[in-house]
């Protein structure tokens, strides 16, 4: 267990609607990322959160919106649901912005009809 | 698109037998790091190596790096049936803020009782 928890575990959504998802990240990191895990590939980063600012985005679009509150937690929004964004979403904590391990959450598993 | 390549994308071994897994990947890197997944749920973090090392060991993990051929092995010696999970290599490339993990495909590891 690494501390990082997120929920919901599951969820459903029809296409065009919004979604939000939630990360409570370890003890002590300031840090969270988020990243997009497709069946079948390896994790893709969608944003990162450094003290409640954006500290870096991957490709994905606007649609795609974070958060991070002042206890660090976080929330992932996607606005306007596509299939394709079926998907696990996994939030990753880490200490002070540098270059170390990320602590990952179990995944919230997203499913759009 | 994804900078690490493991491979193989599947190895099936016999428990009591070594596992070799390999990584390559595009840029320069601060660190390359090694997650484990089992069943589609959160990242394990196995390993992690620095640019400026070659070779680093954790109990039953050994992991290689060669900066000149921008490559990486896993290798997990005395495999056990409980190792059988998704291994993904992680690199945190040096021109990017913070730390942004870009994952390759993972490899599925099979280890037979």
């Amino acid at each position: 267990e690494t501390g990082v928890t997120q929920s919901p575990t599951h969820l459903i959504k029809t296409r065009g609607q919004q979604v939000t998802l939630r990360c409570s990240s370890q003890s002590g990191h300031n840090t969270v990322s988020w990243y997009q895990q497709a069946l079948g590939q390896g994790p893709q980063f969608i944003f990162q959160y450094y003290r409640e600012e954006e500290n870096g985005r991957g490709n994905f679009p606007p649609r795609f919106s974070g958060l991070q509150f002042p206890n660090y937690s976080s929330e992932l929004n996607v606005n306007a649901l596509e299939l394709d964004d079926s998907a696990l979403y996994l939030c990753a904590s880490s200490p002070s912005g540098s270059y170390n391990e990320q602590f990952f959450g179990p995944g919230t598993r997203l499913t759009v009809l | 698109s994804q900078q690490g390549e493991e491979d193989p994308q599947a190895l099936s071994i016999q428990e009591g037998e070594n596992a070799t897994m390999n990584c390559s990947y595009k840029t320069s890197i601060n660190n390359l790091q090694w997650y484990r997944q089992n069943s589609g749920r959160g990242l394990v973090h196995l390993i992690l190596i620095r640019s400026n090392e070659r070779e680093k060991h954790s109990g039953r993990l050994r992991v290689t790096l060669d900066t000149s051929k921008k490559s990486s092995s896993l290798l997990i010696t005395a495999s056990r049936a409980a190792d059988t999970a998704s291994y993904f290599c992680a690199t945190d490339a040096r021109e990017t803020s913070g730390s942004r993990l870009t994952f390759g495909e993972g490899t599925q590891l099979t280890v037979n009782p």
